[in-house]
């Protein structure tokens, strides 16, 4: 069964642009969560979605939103883009909460 | 919210060697999970463990839920065993959220 996929890999954007990362889940599974890997914070907990809902929030600014469609798959955005958030952004699926999670490949930012 | 704490944060080896990876956490816990991150940043799924013992080939963890700790064991390791290692763990109570911890940073010489 394929894993969880995430597009794109690499990514340069500039101070000010926005960007859109996108995760397939593995089949079946309906809950997606993001983490934003740094240097300094390491792994930090962005957002979960579950049937499309929002059902919790890390400790980030308004300008990182994320949505989820019908089949599972989730895309995050982030608004006015800064140096700081040049990260390696990954996604996570699980069958549903309290459940092993799997991660994807990850999309690695850079903003310059 | 949950505190996470690795050690050791580094660690050198010769192959062949067999080492100890602790992973503690500060309240009751859902969920816990230890991970290898290859060369490329993938998180790759080594134990879903929130309590007791598990093996597989070379590798086996041990969660004490109760004393709040989790073990990671590697015996005769291997070069490609290097990486840095996560522990996460799931609070009661907080949702599908995975609080890290620093990682163990592995290196295995040949």
């Amino acid at each position: 069964k394929a894993g969880v996929t995430q597009t794109p890999r690499y990514l340069i954007k500039t101070r000010g642009q926005q960007v859109t990362l996108s995760c397939s889940p593995i089949s079946g599974h309906r809950s997606v969560s993001w983490y934003q890997q740094t240097p300094g914070q390491g792994l930090q907990f962005l957002f979960e979605y579950f049937s499309e809902t929002q059902r919790n929030k890390g400790n980030f600014p308004g300008r990182f939103s994320g949505r989820q469609f019908s089949n599972s798959r989730s895309e995050m955005n982030v608004s006015t883009l800064e140096l700081g958030d040049s990260a390696l952004y990954l996604c996570a699926s699980s069958f549903t909460g309290a459940t092993e999670a799997f991660f994807g490949q990850g999309t690695r930012l850079t903003v310059v | 919210g949950i505190q996470v704490e690795q050690s050791p944060p580094d660690l050198i080896l010769q192959e062949g060697a067999n080492s100890t990876l602790r992973c503690n956490f500060s309240d009751s816990v859902n969920n816990l999970q230890w991970f290898h991150q290859n060369p490329w940043g993938q998180l790759i799924n080594l134990f879903y463990i929130p309590s007791g013992t598990k093996q597989n080939g070379r590798l086996s963890a041990t969660t004490v839920a109760t004393e709040r700790y989790s073990l990671l064991y590697i015996s005769s390791s291997q070069t490609t065993d290097s990486g840095v290692y996560f522990c996460a763990v799931e609070q009661e109570g907080a949702g599908n959220m995975l609080t890290f911890g620093g990682g163990t940073r592995l290196m295995v010489k040949p």
